[in-house]
């Protein structure tokens, strides 16, 4: 099918930790995986995306590694801040072919940064 | 630049009604794609529409409808509403190019009584 399974639902680190946030999907045709932060009360964001050409992006305190051949691909947060509590989603496109936009999510995580 | 804008913000229907959502995507952009969001399902793709056509259509009854017109703005209609509905309907906006960021507008805030 063309879900995307994301683990854990929860996860709660303490302040300064790391947190890593991965998600499994099962098509062999997804080329692109973004990941977007929803902070209580607002719209999704985009965070960091990767394309199947690479196998790790960084951007200051947040990575996605991909590992195309297990089908995962993950986001690792270092140094975890307050304002880094929201609820991630990875996604990847809903389609089989090419060309559209819609993206298919996963059910999310609500990361807690513990003071 | 404006954001995407979505109307209304809120409203309450009861069972068997039909609801006509707006989305206004950002100038340029020729996609728009609609979402529903619920506690328990997270984000779940609706379908998607780019130059008037829909492209891509998620697993959705055929009570969920949708168009978009010639200036890229869309409509998202659910005809004879249940109690599942209640949701918060998210548009968001891209060029259209295939895998591009998502520009998410602050949603349709729906009850269903």
């Amino acid at each position: 099918g063309e879900n995307v399974e994301q683990h854990p639902s929860t996860l709660s680190v303490q302040e300064g930790d790391s947190a890593v946030i991965k998600c499994t999907y099962s098509d062999s045709a997804s080329n692109y995986f973004p990941w977007y932060k929803q902070e209580l009360g607002k719209r999704p964001q985009l965070i960091i995306d990767i394309r199947s050409n690479v196998g790790e992006k960084k951007d200051q305190r947040i990575a996605v590694t991909l590992n195309k051949t297990a089908k995962h691909f993950s986001l690792h947060i270092t140094e975890t801040q307050p304002e880094d509590s929201a609820v991630y989603f990875c996604a990847k496109p809903g389609y089989s072919g090419g060309g559209a936009d819609g993206l298919t999510f996963g059910k999310g995580t609500h990361l807690i940064i513990q003071p | 630049k404006a954001g995407v804008t979505q109307t209304p913000r809120y409203l309450i229907k009861t069972r068997g009604q039909q609801v006509t959502l707006s989305c206004s995507p950002i100038s340029g952009h020729r996609s728009v794609s609609w979402y529903q969001q619920t506690p328990g399902q997270g984000l779940q793709f609706l379908f998607e529409y780019f130059s008037e056509t829909q492209r891509n259509k998620g697993n959705f009854p055929g009570r969920f409808s949708g168009r978009q017109f010639s200036n890229s703005r869309s409509e998202m209609n659910v005809s004879t509403l249940e109690l599942g509905d209640s949701a918060l309907y998210l548009c968001a906006s891209s060029r259209g190019q295939g895998t591009g960021e998502l520009f998410f507008g602050e949603g349709s805030r729906l009850t269903v009584l």
